[in-house]
């Protein structure tokens, strides 16, 4: 069956440590990923997103992801986190040719001072 | 430059009313999408929009009606309200398929 998957529901981290945040998906031919991030009461802000060509890709807020076909995964990083980070995290997916999002269940990140 | 403005913020409904939420860009994209979101589920496709005049079905339609008839304006229609509808519900626009959207900030709907 096609799905995204985030492995982890919620991960906590330090200030100023480094973070890998996990996506795979499973698709029979690679599709466009993205990944978003969500504030509480918030909606949905696009940090990056991989077409096609260099596999590691930068975004905003210092964030960057990097694409492996052979593994069929697309994590986010980030060498330093801010208390601001705080937030959930999505990975989505969407097929060539075709219009819409198919998100992951979502990455909680705590940020502990 | 509004972006996506979804209206109202929150919304109490009684089990079996009926309702629209409203979704409006200023931005000239053709795509729009509505999204709900419930925990540990993620983000689910309702309905869909390439155009004016064109609309589709995501994977959980079923309760909910959309229409298109300006570039501008996306409604979700709740007709008959249920408790399984409580969630918070995203639209979205995008100039192109590929480009990513641009989410508004949700409306919290309760059913009771």
């Amino acid at each position: 069956a096609q799905s995204v998957t985030q492995p982890d529901i919620h991960i906590t981290v330090s200030e100023g440590a480094s973070l890998e945040l996990r996506c795979n998906y499973s698709y029979g031919a690679t599709p466009y990923l993205f990944w978003y991030v969500q504030s509480p009461g918030q909606g949905l802000q696009l940090l990056l997103k991989y077409f096609s060509g260099d596999t590691l890709v930068q975004g905003i807020k210092g964030f960057e992801a990097e694409f492996k076909r052979s593994q069929s995964s697309f994590n986010l990083r980030k060498p330093s986190v801010h208390w601001s980070d705080a937030a959930e995290y999505f990975c989505a997916v969407m097929l060539t040719g075709a219009n819409n999002l198919f998100f992951g269940t979502g990455t909680r990140l705590t940020v502990i001072p | 430059n509004a972006g996506v403005t979804q209206t109202p913020k929150f919304q109490v409904l009684k089990t079996g009313q009926s309702m629209t939420l409203q979704c409006a860009q200023d931005m000239n994209h053709e795509y729009m999408s509505w999204y709900r979101q419930d925990p540990g589920m993620g983000l689910r496709l309702i309905h869909y929009s390439v155009g004016a005049g064109i609309t589709d079905q995501g994977e959980v339609p079923n309760g909910y009606n959309v229409s298109r008839s300006t570039t501008e304006d996306f409604p979700l229609r709740l007709l008959s309200a249920a408790p399984s509808q409580t969630s918070v519900y995203f639209c979205a626009s995008s100039y192109s398929a590929g480009n990513g959207y641009t989410f508004g900030s949700g409306t919290r709907l309760t059913v009771v």
